[in-house]
């Protein structure tokens, strides 16, 4: 079965300060990988999804197949990044269309 | 309308009570999903609907879950005998084709509805 682990309830970190919100994921075959992401009192929105190889408001994310890992990352993060980060996996069927979800990083970015 | 549209956005639900939940997706999506999540918790997938045609309800958590898409465009949840351990916020997504492995392919998801079951 497929897993996502968000290991991290909360992340708080200063203006500034790098951030890395950590995602392992249980898979056996070759998925692709998500980032959503809720701000306060807005709706669940795609942040990044890993085949665009894309860089939005700063974050990256790297695939690492070796330690099944998909971790979030910005070198400085800005007080309008706190925000709810989920991290989602699609499997590699095709056609199976099932976003799995992790349990969510709470990210607190303090002044 | 622009967006992903849920209603209602909250209802409260003595146990044993039927209750109806509404989506109204973006128009023109094919593809429309349904999520409940629960408190603490990530989205969990419900079901799936491309046009009307329900092509995978294996999330939904018992035969007391039903949802339809009749003409393809709303969709309605429906629960029946709500329990407590139906307490929950039910996101409903849309997306143009579904998703797929190329890299298009986005959910844009309603505001959900919060349902609370006493």
């Amino acid at each position: 079965a497929q897993r996502v682990t968000q290991p991290e309830k909360l992340l708080s970190v200063f203006k500034g300060a790098p951030v890395e919100l950590k995602c392992n994921y249980s898979y056996s075959g070759s998925p692709e990988l998500f980032w959503y992401v809720q701000y306060s009192r807005q709706r669940l929105q795609l942040l990044l999804r890993h085949i665009s190889r894309e860089s939005i408001k700063g974050f990256t994310a790297d695939l690492n197949k070796g330690e099944t890992s998909f971790h979030l990352k910005k070198p400085f993060a800005q007080e309008e990044d706190s925000a709810m980060y989920y991290c989602a996996l699609l499997p590699g069927n095709t056609g199976f269309q099932k976003l799995v979800f992790g349990t969510g990083t709470r990210l607190l970015v303090s002044p | 309308g622009a967006g992903v549209s849920q209603s209602p956005r909250y209802k409260v639900a003595k146990r044993g009570q039927d209750v109806a939940l509404r989506c109204d997706p973006i128009s023109g999506h094919v593809s429309l999903f349904w999520y409940q999540q629960a408190l603490g918790q990530g989205p969990e997938f419900l079901t799936y609907f491309q046009n009307e045609a329900q092509l995978d309800k294996s999330g939904l958590p018992s035969d007391r879950f039903f949802a339809e898409r009749p003409e393809g465009s709303v969709s309605t949840l429906k629960i029946q005998r709500t329990q407590q351990e139906d307490s929950a916020v039910y996101l409903c997504a849309s997306s143009l084709f579904g998703l797929d492995l190329s890299g298009t392919g986005e959910l844009f998801f309603g505001e959900g509805s919060r349902l609370t079951v006493l």
